[in-house]
Parts: C-alpha cells; structure tokens; sequence
C-alpha cells in the first residue's frame, strides 16, 4: 500500500537561511511524486513534481525537491527562505499504475524576520 | 481563468439532511477528485473520476457518492450526513496523461459543519 510520511509538523526557519521540509514515501511501483502549498484559507497549489529523470527537481517559486531512491524521499528545498514562504506544505505521491493519491499530514513552516 | 469551483463555500446543516457539493472545472480535464482535510490527518481522498462515468473509491469513501455525468462537473452527495463529516472539502482536476493523471488544481474549498 501506499504511504506517504511528513515527520515534522512545523519547520521554523529565519529568513535568508536555506529551507528543507521532509518528507519519505512507500510504494511498491514506480512513484510519482509531488508537492503543494496551501496559504491560510485557499486551495492547495501545485509547486513541483517527480515523474522520471533528473533527481533534482525546480519548481515555482524558487522551490525545489531532490528524489532519493534509495532513501525513498522527496525532500523540498529553497536555498533563501522568504517571509512569504510561510504556508502548509503538503508531500503527495501516486504509485504509477494507479490513479489513487495519498498525501502526507502536512507540515507547516514558518519563517521569520 | 484557468479554474476549479466549488460552490457552497460555507454549509452548515443536520444530521441526516441530504446535501450536495458541486464542483465544476474549465480546463477538459479528463481527471477529477474529492478530499477531505482534517487536522492532523492531513488530505484524504474521498473519490476519484478519470472520465465520464467512470469513478473509483478512494480511502475514505464511507458515507459519500459520487457522480460523472458531464466531463466538467463532479458533484459530491452525503445522502445521510453525520457530524463526523465535518470536515473542509476540496475539489480537484488533472490532465490525464501518458502516465496517468498529474498534477491537480484545486477549488478553494468547502467548509462543511454537520450538527
């Protein structure tokens, strides 16, 4: 069965200083994996994806990802945290062959000024 | 615009009052889905569409139907709701491509509140 793990529920950052939120996967296939951001009171947003290929991911935002086989991870970077980057961050992945998503618990960051 | 609605926004009802949660998206996606948001438990899908009349469950489906009569319209029924349906609710599409569906977009959400 799919699984997907965001360990920590809220990632404080100062603002300028490199950013990481985890997030760790399980699956039996190939994965397709993914990240949204959610502001208070709005819909998710798509940030970036993994389909196949390249490990480092860019996406919106300045943000990016790393897909680690290995470790079975999907961890979201940003090399200078904003203000504005404060939100919900949501890890989703989707076993290839299926058409069902599983989306980790979230984890909230904060950065400060 | 681009978009995915979902109307109403806000709802309060009874338990055991039918209820419906439209959702309608402009963009021909052939992929469309419902979830559920509660804290802690992050986002659950209710349900999955990847065409005209062709619907899946998916981890949470107790309690909800589904309907895809049009490609552009997804609504959501609780025909018997209960207070653990409270809950905030989203709409979603996708293309559907060579590999499946990919990334959604997503409604701004349906805040439910069932007494």
């Amino acid at each position: 069965a799919q699984s997907v793990a965001q360990p920590e529920d809220q990632v404080n950052v100062a603002e300028g200083n490199p950013l990481t939120v985890k997030c760790t996967y399980s699956v039996s296939g190939n994965p397709y994996l993914f990240w949204y951001v959610q502001y208070p009171n709005r819909g998710l947003q798509f940030l970036l994806k993994y389909i196949t290929g390249d490990n480092l991911v860019k996406g919106s935002y300045g943000f990016e990802a790393e897909f680690n086989k290995s470790q079975t991870s999907f961890h979201l970077k940003k090399p200078s945290a904003l203000v504005s980057d404060s939100a919900l961050y949501f890890c989703a992945v989707r076993e290839g062959g299926t058409y069902k998503y599983i989306f980790g618990t979230g984890t909230r960051l904060k950065v400060l000024a | 615009e681009a978009q995915v609605t979902q109307n109403p926004r806000y709802l309060i009802t009874v338990t055991g009052k039918k209820l419906t949660v439209t959702c309608s998206q402009n963009m021909n996606h052939e992929y469309m889905s419902w979830y559920r948001q509660d804290p802690g438990l992050g986002l659950r899908q209710i349900y999955y569409s990847m065409n005209v009349e062709v619907t899946d469950k998916g981890d949470v489906p107790e309690g909800y139907k589904v309907s895809r009569k049009e490609k552009r319209n997804f609504p959501l029924i609780l025909e018997s709701p209960s207070p653990n349906q409270t809950s905030l609710y989203f709409c979603a599409s996708s293309l559907f491509e060579s590999r499946g569906p990919m990334e959604q977009y997503f409604g701004p959400g349906t805040r439910l509140t069932v007494t």
